[in-house]
């Protein structure tokens, strides 16, 4: 099983849409969880922390399940620039801090 | 946000020849990583350190190596390039788990 698996999509959505990505991760000790954000030929950024207690950063909406090992991110009013490819992320336990990241997965929103 | 400088930011080398990158950073980050993005493959670590002169293999260390001897500073090698080494490589900086990574603008490397 892959450490971090997504869904590659694409995801080809209208402006204003309300889209949803998930994630699923195999090693039960990691225990920092993120989405990062790359555009087309450019450096991942982090998007969003995901706690687990949920948590919202305007549009964006991250929740974690720890039982079922699984990370999601909610999209709602999706915007054109909010198109680019994005990277469900996990911490390996006990290698300093590394982390590992999923293959991405694409969105385009059009007008 | 400049914290974080990679060079060169492209080059073309010859297959058997000797690479090094080069990452700079000016936040005083403990740790430092290097990883490679390849289409299909996703981000894949190849090394990281955790101090300097303390550095430890990543899961695609085959054929690189590293050094870091300043705090600001982490090299990437390739001892002798082939193709298979073709790639995006990104540097990244942390300071703690919390916060993930910064990463830098990459390195596109083409090995003919």
């Amino acid at each position: 099983r892959k450490e971090v698996e997504q869904d590659p999509g694409p995801f080809n959505v209208p402006e204003g849409a309300t889209v949803a990505f998930n994630c699923t991760y195999s090693n039960s000790a990691s225990q920092s969880f993120f989405w990062y954000r790359q555009d087309c030929r450019k450096e991942p950024k982090l998007l969003m922390s995901v706690y687990s207690s949920g948590n919202e950063d305007g549009r964006f909406t991250a929740q974690l399940n720890r039982a079922s090992q699984y990370i999601s991110l909610l999209i709602r009013d999706s915007k054109l620039s909010d198109s680019a490819t994005y990277l469900c992320v996990v911490n390996k336990p006990n290698s300093g801090y590394a982390l590992n990241f999923g293959k991405g997965t694409s969105l385009l929103v059009t007008p | 946000d400049a914290g974080i400088t990679q060079s060169p930011r492209h080059k073309v080398t010859e297959t058997g020849t000797p690479v090094t990158l080069r990452c700079h950073q000016t936040e005083n980050h403990r740790y430092m990583y290097w990883y490679r993005q390849d289409p299909g493959h996703g981000l894949r670590l190849i090394h990281y350190s955790y101090g300097v002169k303390d550095t430890d293999k990543g899961e695609v260390s085959d054929g690189y190596s590293v050094s870091r001897s300043k705090t600001e500073d982490f090299l990437l090698t390739l001892e002798s390039a082939t193709s298979s080494q073709t790639s995006v490589y990104f540097c990244a900086i942390s300071g703690t788990l919390n916060y993930g990574y910064t990463f830098g603008s990459g390195t596109r490397l083409t090995v003919v």
